[in-house]
């Protein structure tokens, strides 16, 4: 049938602050979350992923913190560049390895200078 | 490493011809790969699990007959568009998932392959 297009949340964030993303997620049985980034015409990109059995895990100006009680997910950017501008996805998994991923609607995040 | 490519990047056809798209891992094996789909604006929809020597698993909604699903080798998963329609015109992306392992079992996207359909 006809697809009816969507507009993605979008947030707007000046270059040096910190971006918060969130996302929540649909299965209580998912074992495993993943953000990834997407820029235009491209194939999405890991940033950083977090198993079920924790609550924070950080990277490299990323944090991703997992709320399994309200099936929350939500990535933080630290001092937000604007080569951060992209889509961003958060994904779950559950059915252990080589399991499909679930994906979330995406959220815009636009860098202003 | 860990790098997956699709062939080719966009495409152009006629309405009712045939389009295939390739999908390679091209520095490790994946027994399984995924395809999805994705229109302008929207999230990645799973069409089907691709695993190697056997049939594909197709998503509810995804017509099997359609959207040809070959896992011939570890490295080379193949999509083939049959009797292209301009509502299949979108951007098709695979992924190739490394590892065995419980713990690491992460999905190496491509870079996606534009479809129109004139």
């Amino acid at each position: 049938g006809e697809s009816v297009g969507l507009h993605l949340p979008t947030l707007s964030v000046q270059e040096g602050d910190n971006s918060i993303i969130n996302c929540a997620y649909s299965n209580s049985a998912s074992d495993y979350f993943i953000w990834y980034k997407q820029e235009s015409g491209k194939g999405p990109q890991f940033i950083i992923d977090i198993r079920s059995n924790m609550d924070k895990r950080q990277g490299q100006r990323v944090t991703v913190l997992l709320n399994k009680t309200v099936k929350h997910l939500s990535l933080q950017i630290a001092a937000t560049q604007p080569g951060d501008s992209a889509v961003y996805f958060c994904a779950e998994r559950w059915g252990g390895t080589a399991s499909k991923l679930t994906f979330g609607t995406g959220t815009r995040l636009q860098v202003t200078l | 490493g860990a790098v997956v490519s699709q062939h080719p990047s966009w495409v152009i056809c006629k309405s009712g011809t045939s389009v295939k798209i390739e999908c390679r891992s091209l520095d490790f094996q994946a027994t399984t790969m995924f395809w999805y789909r994705q229109f302008p604006k929207q999230s990645l929809m799973l069409m089907a699990t691709s695993n190697e020597g056997s049939k594909a698993t197709y998503e509810q909604g995804v017509e099997k007959d359609k959207f040809l699903i070959n896992h011939a080798s570890l490295t080379l998963s193949t999509l083939t568009v049959t009797s292209a329609h301009p509502e299949d015109s979108s951007f098709y992306i695979c992924s190739a998932v490394l590892g065995q392992d419980e713990i690491i079992n992460e999905q190496f996207f491509g870079p996606g392959t534009r479809l129109t359909v004139l």
